[in-house]
């Protein structure tokens, strides 16, 4: 099975960086996402990441280590539009490309 | 127009009846998936399914069933609908690549009285 564990929630400033941490315990790995989650709407593809290293995306950055069963996403230069849930999952390593998702952390951006 | 499109987006019905939400995508994907959100529990697959012939229990699929009709085409039924089934629900679609994310339909929000 799989565990992912990110915090419930976190506050930050406009203007501001902030980083989300998941951390997940699985019995194998084929690639983590991140979405954000606006209220009450679809969840919405922001990374992917498989190897470990740094992937940038314009403000959005996301962060892996496969060693230590982490994973960080970066958002910076923050916006009010930004306050959004933001869901890590782990992707299934038997093929069935299913998702396991954490519980998500919801973040308030503050003028 | 969306590619992932749910009916209905609201529904309120009564313990005991039994209800189907329906799922159309227009982005050619194989892969179809149902989900549940329940508020501090994050997203729970209930069935997937990677093409007509194929369907595939989630980790809580107990009191759910699915049909897929077509490639396009996957619904939800709930056969008797009890309270604690009242959550929103999304429907998903992904194609076959290692990098393919899932893309998500805008959820049918169920209230069971």
């Amino acid at each position: 099975g799989q565990n992912i564990d990110q915090p419930t929630e976190m506050t930050a400033t406009e203007g501001a960086i902030v980083q989300i941490n998941c951390t997940y315990q699985t019995s194998g790995f084929n690639g983590l996402f991140w979405y954000q989650q606006h209220a009450g709407e679809a969840p919405t593809f922001l990374s992917y990441n498989v190897l470990d290293g740094l992937e940038e995306k314009g403000r959005f950055s996301s962060f892996l280590s496969r060693s230590k069963g982490y994973s960080y996403l970066l958002l910076k230069e923050l916006q009010m539009k930004d306050s959004a849930s933001y869901l890590c999952a782990v992707r299934d390593p038997a093929g069935s490309y299913q998702l396991t998702f954490g519980k998500g952390t919801k973040l308030s951006v503050i003028p | 127009d969306a590619d992932v499109t749910q009916t209905p987006r609201n529904r309120i019905t009564k313990t005991g009846k039994r209800i189907m939400l329906e799922c159309s995508q227009t982005k050619g994907h194989d892969r179809m998936y149902w989900y549940r959100q329940d508020p501090g529990l994050g997203l729970q697959l209930i069935y997937y399914s990677f093409d007509v012939k194929d369907i595939n229990k989630g980790e809580i699929s107990d009191g759910y069933s699915v049909s897929r009709q077509a490639q396009a085409k996957f619904s939800l039924s709930l056969e008797s609908a009890i309270p604690n089934q009242t959550a929103l629900y999304f429907c998903a679609t992904s194609g076959g690549g290692l990098q393919e994310t899932q893309y998500f339909g805008p959820g049918t929000r169920l209230l069971v009285l």
